[in-house]
């Protein structure tokens, strides 16, 4: 079965200082893997997508991910914090196959606060 | 281009009753997902259709249904509400289904 853990539930960073969000995923065959991020009270907007191409994804808002095979996991950065980074981030996979189309398995999400 | 749509944004019903939902599809995306986020479980799937068939489901009771439109718009009801289906019912699209999906700001229902 196919899974998502988000190691911290909340991460908190002065603003400028660099961002780490961790994820490991689960999987049985090659997923794409996502992160999503949610403001307050809005729906859920793509930071970036990986689907076996480049390991190291570049994202909007300056973010970027590397893809780890042998560690399984898809961890989120950002060198510099943005007060307008605080949200919910969501490490999301998905597997293909016609049993899993249109499915997004979701972490429990990580809450980022930056602090001035 | 414009983005998901979902009506309404804010819904309060009582315990027992039924709700629909919409959600307006990205044009010229097909296929279209539901998901409960909650504070207690997450981001939890319900279901997704494809060209007006449902063709996954999550792991809901069947007071959970939905269909799809040949526009490709969806709906989805909740019937004989219980105070544990308070949640946000966001909704996304995509083209196919395999590719990333695209989410609307999502409906409030709150049970009383």
């Amino acid at each position: 079965a196919q899974s998502v853990t988000q190691l911290d539930s909340h991460v908190s960073v002065s603003e400028g200082t660099p961002v780490l969000l961790r994820c490991n995923y689960s999987s049985s065959y090659s997923p794409s893997l996502f992160w999503y991020v949610q403001h307050p009270n809005k729906g859920l907007q793509l930071l970036l997508k990986y689907t076996s191409a480049a390991t190291l994804v570049k994202g909007i808002n300056g973010f970027e991910a590397e893809f780890k095979k042998s560690e399984t996991s898809f961890h989120l950065t950002k060198p510099s914090a943005h007060m307008s980074d605080a949200a919910e981030y969501f490490c999301v996979v998905s597997v293909p196959g016609s049993s899993n189309t249109g499915k997004l398995i979701f972490g429990q999400g990580t809450t980022l606060q930056v602090k001035p | 281009k414009a983005g998901v749509t979902q009506t309404p944004r804010y819904l309060i019903k009582t315990r027992g009753q039924q709700v629909t939902l919409s959600c307006s599809p990205i044009s010229g995306h097909r296929s279209v997902s539901w998901y409960q986020q909650t504070p207690g479980q997450g981001l939890q799937f319900l279901f997704e259709y494809f060209s007006e068939t449902q063709r996954n489901k999550g792991n809901f009771p069947g007071r959970f249904s939905g269909r799809q439109f040949s526009n490709s718009r969806s709906e989805m009801n909740v019937s004989t509400l219980e105070l544990g289906d308070s949640a946000l019912y966001l909704c996304a699209s995509s083209l196919t289904g395999a590719n990333e999906q695209f989410f609307g700001p999502g409906t409030r229902l709150t049970v009383l």
